[in-house]
């Protein structure tokens, strides 16, 4: 059973940055598959935040691109966002996902993780 | 960036009712459509990929439609779980935007 874990810190400054983690099981993030963030504000809806292969390929949100990195380490499984220069509007619930490699399609998340941006 | 919009933003249905909700894509996505049921609190579930294709577990009665800019999922006979918010994802190309969702409510 494939499985995926945020963890990260729920507040955050504004102007500071946030690193989140997503911990895999029942998967290699090795293998042949995309894996994702998406982020939902408070009562709105899913954005995609970007991807990265198994082979180390990175897309990114073009919205976010100057301020997102993307990255996996495969000796713990996990991969990992990194948002810089925060902002009120960047308080969501972050989702990882992992998506098909065939159809980019998300087909396992993790629970999210809610993210608050406040002095 | 690709577009996508869905309609109705909401829908008050009761259960036993036929339901369908639509997508469009602002160019040719061929058939990379997926579809999302999204409940209070949780993270969202693939119900349909590739336009089309029904996800293993998930009930035969949604099923979506279309190609290119346009399409649909459709639930044949509403049940009390099927309450949520529904969203549309475009997975042509980056970034692999989403629609604004539908929110199915109980009439």
């Amino acid at each position: 059973q494939v499985q995926l874990q945020e963890s990260g810190p729920g507040l955050v400054k504004p102007s500071g940055t946030l690193t989140l983690t997503c911990a895999v099981s029942g998967a290699s993030i090795g293998s042949s598959y995309w894996w994702s963030w998406v982020r939902q504000p408070p009562g709105k809806g899913l954005e995609w935040i970007g991807e990265i292969y198994s082979s180390g390929i990175t897309n990114y949100n073009p919205s976010l691109k100057s301020r997102v990195t993307i990255s996996a380490d495969k000796s713990t499984n996990q991969f990992s966002l990194r948002l810089n220069s925060m902002t009120a509007a960047d308080t969501a619930v972050y989702y990882c996902a992992r998506g098909d490699s065939n159809n980019w399609s998300l087909d396992y998340w993790g629970q999210g993780t809610l993210v608050t941006v406040s002095s | 960036d690709i577009q996508m919009t869905q309609s109705p933003s909401s829908l008050s249905a009761s259960v036993g009712d036929r339901v369908t909700i639509t997508c469009r894509a602002s160019q040719d996505i061929s058939y990379y459509l997926n579809w999302y049921q999204q409940k209070p609190g949780k993270a969202p579930k693939l119900l349909i990929s590739t336009a089309s294709s029904l996800q293993r577990g998930v009930p035969s009665r949604f099923s979506g439609s279309g190609a290119a800019t346009a399409f649909t999922l459709t639930i044949s006979s509403l049940q009390p779980e099927d309450f949520a918010s529904y969203y549309c994802q475009q997975s042509h190309s980056t970034p692999r935007t989403f629609g604004q969702g539908t929110k199915l409510e109980i009439k």
